[in-house]
């Protein structure tokens, strides 16, 4: 079943505003992550906050974890053209089969309006 | 430079053919992963590595055989092609016992059969 839910799919902002995309997930966490990805390519990490951290922050952005609405976000201040991408949530999470194991959601495409 | 590469970037093939996507990273990590994922959609994890000479079976049934005869390398084989195994492939790798799961990935393989 589907561990990590973006919202919204899809979000179109303009060059200097912030951008903001949630993902909910449904059973205990050792950790959630962000990864970003460039249309046609491979996932690059951004982030990672961890089952007992609430906030993070790394340069522009910033993620937040409530682990009792089993819900993240991740915000992106000041949003540039390059920012452009598919924004994924993944969650390591104890797959019951003695590892744990990171199941990704289905993504947010932002795109950032020069 | 620390890195994980994958080949071809792209590949058209007719149906029938046997084919193999190399994947190899230079960064010493035990755990390497294949995912599969259509365009726009959420990621599949069709195999998965700890260490040389494990394999296992991820979430989505795959007709696809990987191998890890050593640590930097995790091949994936597809015996006969078919129109339903176009996609884009992507390896992942991972350090092993840090608790973090942190995924480095490749660049992709965009696959068509025809």
């Amino acid at each position: 079943s589907q561990q990590g839910e973006e919202d919204p799919q899809a979000l179109s902002i303009q060059e200097g505003e912030n951008a903001t995309m949630n993902c909910s997930y449904k059973t205990s966490i050792n950790n959630l992550q962000w990864y970003r990805q460039n249309s046609g390519r491979g996932l690059v990490h951004l982030i990672l906050i961890r089952s007992n951290e609430r906030e993070k922050h790394s340069g522009r952005l910033r993620v937040t974890l409530d682990t009792s609405k089993k819900s993240s976000s991740l915000l992106i201040t000041a949003s540039r053209a390059a920012d452009t991408a598919s924004y994924f949530c993944a969650t390591d999470a104890w797959s019951g089969a003695g590892s744990y194991q990171l199941t990704f959601g289905k993504g947010t495409k932002l795109s950032v309006i020069p | 430079e620390a890195d994980i590469y994958q080949t071809p970037r792209y590949l058209v093939i007719g149906t029938g053919k046997k084919i193999t996507l190399e994947c190899s990273q230079t960064m010493g990590h035990d755990k390497m992963y294949w995912y599969q994922q259509d365009p726009g959609m959420e990621l599949h994890l069709i195999h998965y590595s700890y260490g040389v000479n494990s394999t296992e079976k991820g979430d989505l049934s795959s007709e696809s055989t990987v191998s890890r005869i050593r640590t930097e390398h995790f091949p994936l084989t597809l015996e006969s092609a078919r129109p339903s195994h176009t996609s884009q492939y992507l390896c992942a790798s991972s350090e092993a016992g840090n608790g973090y799961n942190e995924q480095f990935f490749g660049p992709g393989t965009r696959l068509t059969v025809l």
